[in-house]
């Protein structure tokens, strides 16, 4: 049972370049969301989707785009790179129903842009 | 905005000690106040979670207490030993909105 998958794991990006990162989710899950880590600032919320085909922005979207085309997958997707955006970008996934419900993440992408 | 303060920043504790990490927040629409531990290279896992409704919540050496006057919540780890050391994130959510908001974090380390 892998849970969640990212991928890459590490990416070095030219300001200006685009690249896709990529989450997939073997739990069934509705839920799926898009956080970036960064040094005294904790998890923040870029976007999240809450069904296939659904996407919606959360704290931090600007600078990127999401697609929930499949179920199991949530793509992220940055179209020009800047520095601003060099962190730890979290993937997590949670079940659909119930009010308390447990996010499972995925083991991050560091990405440095230069 | 951040909704959910969290303090200290960073943690020393001797082995066996108590390690104390405090979090206060804003929405009183909050029902949900999860804690998360991290180890390095890894993502946030679940740890221990608490519903306003009771007021301490324990699983083996982990306990979160909660003042729902105060607005504020902690989690305490008796005996800390090294394997503890983490980053710990606190957190908390609204019903219907399925979405977490995440206190900055502490990084405890437990000396041997």
């Amino acid at each position: 049972n892998a849970g969640v998958t990212q991928t890459p794991k590490f990416r070095v990006l030219k300001t200006g370049q685009s690249m896709t990162l990529l989450c997939a989710q073997d739990m069934n899950h509705e839920y799926m969301y898009w956080y970036r880590q960064d040094p005294g600032m904790g998890l923040r919320l870029i976007h999240y989707s809450v069904g296939e085909g659904t996407t919606a922005k959360g704290e931090v979207p600007d600078g990127y785009n999401v697609s929930r085309l499949k179920k199991q997958n949530f793509l992220l997707g940055l179209e020009s790179a800047a520095p601003s955006q060099t962190s730890v970008y979290f993937c997590a996934s949670s079940y659909q129903a119930g009010l308390y419900t447990e996010a499972f993440f995925g083991q991050g992408t560091r990405l440095t842009v230069v | 905005q951040q909704q959910v303060k969290q303090s200290p920043q960073s943690l020393i504790v001797q082995k066996g000690g108590i390690s104390i990490i405090n979090c206060a927040y804003e929405n009183t629409a909050f029902d949900y106040f999860p804690w998360y531990q991290q180890f390095p290279g890894k993502g946030p896992a679940l740890l221990i979670a608490i519903r306003p409704d009771v007021s301490e919540k324990k699983e083996g050496r982990f306990t979160i207490s909660f003042n729902k006057s105060a607005k504020q919540f902690s989690l305490h780890i008796m005996d800390s030993q090294p394997g503890d050391s983490a980053t710990y994130f606190c957190a908390a959510s609204r019903r219907g909105t399925y979405k977490y908001i995440f206190g900055t974090g502490t990084r405890l380390k437990v000396l041997a």
